[in-house]
């Protein structure tokens, strides 16, 4: 069975300081996807990134970087510079290639990020 | 860019009641996901669709009953309803194309209260 681990359950920092968010997975398959979700005081959830299993290559995207490493099976997302408005829950989430339509996801029990002013 | 619609976004019932959550996929998207979110929970996979046809099926009450539509827009029914189904009820759809299905986009959910 597939399980995700965020072992931050909340994380408070200062505006401007930066902050890693950590994710632990685990699954048999050797194809699989692994996913960040951020889920606002507002409620919905936000699509941040997709990685495949087959593809380690690092990604930044503004302030936002993500490090991938299957040999520890971890994928770790950082916020750069953060802001008040990056405070969130943030989920890290996977789905296994089974193929056909069945990607469901599998989450971590989240990680509350508070940015203060 | 179109989002995933759900209706309604809040809804109120009370206990043995019957309810109906909607979903809209954003256009082309041919798979349908539904998610419950507890308070202070993560999101958890209810059921799916491809094509009109459920693909999986995870967690969901056999109170509960799913379906998709000819143009994709997929209905929850909830029935006897109890208090611990109180929840955001997520749903998600992916494109049908290579590359792009395993990734899902979410709705704003809805927020079912039953007292």
């Amino acid at each position: 069975a597939q399980k995700v681990t965020q072992a931050q359950t909340e994380i408070s920092v200062v505006e401007k300081e930066d902050v890693t968010l950590d994710c632990v997975y685990e699954t048999r398959d050797t194809t699989y996807y692994l996913f960040w979700y951020k889920q606002p005081p507002s409620g919905e959830l936000v699509f941040l990134i997709r990685r495949n299993s087959f593809d380690e290559q690092n990604e930044i995207s503004g302030r936002y970087s993500w490090n991938f490493q299957k040999s520890t099976s971890s994928f770790n997302f950082t916020i750069t510079a953060s802001q008040v408005v990056d405070s969130a829950v943030y989920f890290c989430a996977l789905s296994e290639g089974s193929g056909g339509s069945n990607y469901k996801l599998t989450f971590g029990k989240g990680t509350l990020l508070t940015v203060n002013p | 860019a179109a989002g995933v619609i759900q209706s309604p976004r809040h809804l109120i019932k009370e206990k043995r009641e019957t309810a109906t959550l909607k979903c809209y996929p954003i256009p082309r998207h041919d798979t349908v996901y539904w998610y419950q979110q507890g308070p202070g929970q993560d999101p958890q996979f209810l059921i799916s669709f491809y094509e009109k046809m459920q693909s999986d099926k995870g967690s969901i009450p056999d109170r509960f009953s799913a379906q998709q539509f000819s143009d994709y827009h997929s209905e929850l029914n909830m029935s006897s309803l109890e208090l611990g189904d109180s929840a955001l009820y997520f749903c998600a759809s992916s494109e049908g194309l290579a590359g792009e299905r395993e990734t899902q986009y979410f709705g704003p959910g809805t927020r079912l209260l039953v007292l």
